[in-house]
């Protein structure tokens, strides 16, 4: 079955700086990816689909980007409310399988 | 408001049946699927399957024969049912707005709207 794959299981980085989160597909998906934040007790939120369009509201400090079956999620000049948990999702096919997360945290 | 409204906590047997609720506010229901997610106690993300406006679904394979979804169109609301729980079916259950349908077809952006989340719990 189609596997998601994200790195690092968890990425330590100081407020303001970048983080970049990765996301590999075991095969060919097109952009067909979506990612996903989401904080303790809450709802995942959705970021960004199709790889790289922002969702409605999503400050532009998030961007998405992708390289055949590599996808990117970067978070520029993090901020206090970014430090999370985020998810990649493929919706090529069914399943829309999850990666298994990026914990970010603060170093 | 566009939101989802999830059913209550649940505590279940063994063996039993749940059924988890998400009503739909605030938009037009029969032009959005459902989405139903869960989430084990420290774990990740899983993903259970999917109801469209018109009521057919794809459900995740190590769900098959256990689950089905359902809509009442006339209250705006989705079910998932989960039957014979074992304790590895703890989890919190989500429903989402997925795929933007209309005219017979589906396009998808993204799962944009989320349920507050129910938890269910299956111990003896």
């Amino acid at each position: 079955e189609m596997e998601m794959t994200q790195s690092p299981a968890t990425l330590s980085v100081s407020p303001g700086e970048r983080g970049t989160l990765s996301c590999r597909a075991s095969q060919n998906i097109g952009n067909y990816v979506a990612w996903y934040q989401q904080k303790p007790g809450q709802a995942p939120r959705l970021l960004i689909y199709a790889a790289s369009t922002r969702a409605n509201g999503i400050p532009a400090r998030f961007s998405g980007s992708a390289s055949g079956t590599e996808f990117t999620l970067t978070i520029n000049s993090l901020q206090a409310e970014d430090f999370a948990v985020y998810y990649c999702q493929k919706y090529d096919h069914w399943p829309h399988t999850f990666g298994g997360g990026t914990k970010v945290e603060v170093k | 408001q566009v939101q989802l409204v999830q059913s209550g906590a649940e505590v279940k047997k063994p063996g039993a049946s749940v059924q988890v609720s998400c009503r739909a506010l605030g938009y037009s229901f029969i032009n959005y699927g459902i989405t139903w997610v869960r989430q084990a106690p420290g774990q990740g993300l899983e993903w259970m399957g999917w109801i469209n406006p018109y009521g057919g679904t794809v459900y995740a394979q190590n769900l098959q024969g256990r689950v089905t979804m359902t809509l009442d169109t006339s209250t705006t609301t989705a079910y998932m049912e989960l039957r014979s729980v074992a304790s590895d079916d703890t989890a919190v259950y989500f429903c989402g707005r997925s795929n933007y349908c209309s005219g017979g077809g589906c396009a998808n952006y993204g799962t944009d709207v989320w349920g507050q989340g129910t938890a269910v719990t299956v111990s003896s």
